[in-house]
């Protein structure tokens, strides 16, 4: 079955950059969403389609993708910024959808 | 401003059947742009797709559990339903219904209810 691998933690200081990657063999082909996932909260979407903000989403906020691996980048981190993120894809067919393991942002 | 809400047995015995239902408010499940789905998160881990539906009745399952899960939807209620068969302990989840786009190769998850804890326990 397809996977998405993502680092279980990042950590940085408020006001620096932090980077958070997922790698997956048919990201080429599809995109990369993220989600932000606060303790005890439901997801949210911060990133659609690779690069696209939502509303709403700050400009802190941004994506990248580039062959197999795609990058959530928030910069500037602040403290509420701290959450889970997941990367999400679906596999090379279309038909499953499949969510990263997470990765457990600090921001300290 | 469209809302999701789950609802259902926070408490289900082992081999017996989870149900939970999900209801839209503030706009139609009947929309022909977006599918509609459930996805479960145990507690301390992460999240995973169970499956989704469109208003017609057209669904698509994880591989790995489509054999317990049947998803429905009554667009007379603007709900949408989720069963799974034989339960044990391992589904164990918070369990999200979510708003999903229509495109067939690209899709994805915008809106998300609050989520509803199930345990699975005799």
């Amino acid at each position: 079955s397809y996977e998405l691998t993502q680092p279980p933690s990042v950590s940085v200081s408020p006001g620096q950059t932090a980077r958070i990657t997922c790698s997956g063999d048919a990201l080429p082909k599809k995109y990369a969403y993220w989600y932000q996932q606060k303790s005890g909260q439901a997801p949210v979407l911060v990133i659609y389609e690779d690069s696209k903000r939502p509303s709403g989403i700050p400009e802190r906020f941004s994506g990248s993708s580039s062959g197999t691996m795609a990058t959530l980048t928030i910069s500037g981190a602040q403290v509420e910024d701290e959450a889970d993120y997941y990367c999400y894809s679906t596999d090379g067919s279309g038909n499953q959808g499949v969510f990263g393991g997470g990765t457990k942002l600090t921001v300290l | 401003q469209l809302q999701l809400q789950e609802s259902g047995p926070g408490l289900v015995k082992p081999s017996e059947t989870l149900s939970l239902t999900c209801t839209v408010s503030g706009g139609s499940i009947s929309n022909k742009s977006y599918y509609w789905g459930w996805i479960r998160q145990p507690p301390g881990k992460g999240l995973e797709w169970i499956g989704s539906i469109y208003y017609s009745g057209s669904t698509s399952y994880n591989a790995s559990l489509k054999s317990r899960v049947t998803i429905s939807v009554d667009t007379s209620k603007n709900q949408f339903s989720l069963k799974l068969s034989s339960v044990t302990a391992a589904d164990t989840a918070v369990y999200y219904c979510a708003r999903r786009n229509r495109d067939g190769y690209n899709w994805y998850f915008d809106l998300w209810g609050r989520g509803t804890l199930v345990t699975v326990s005799s």
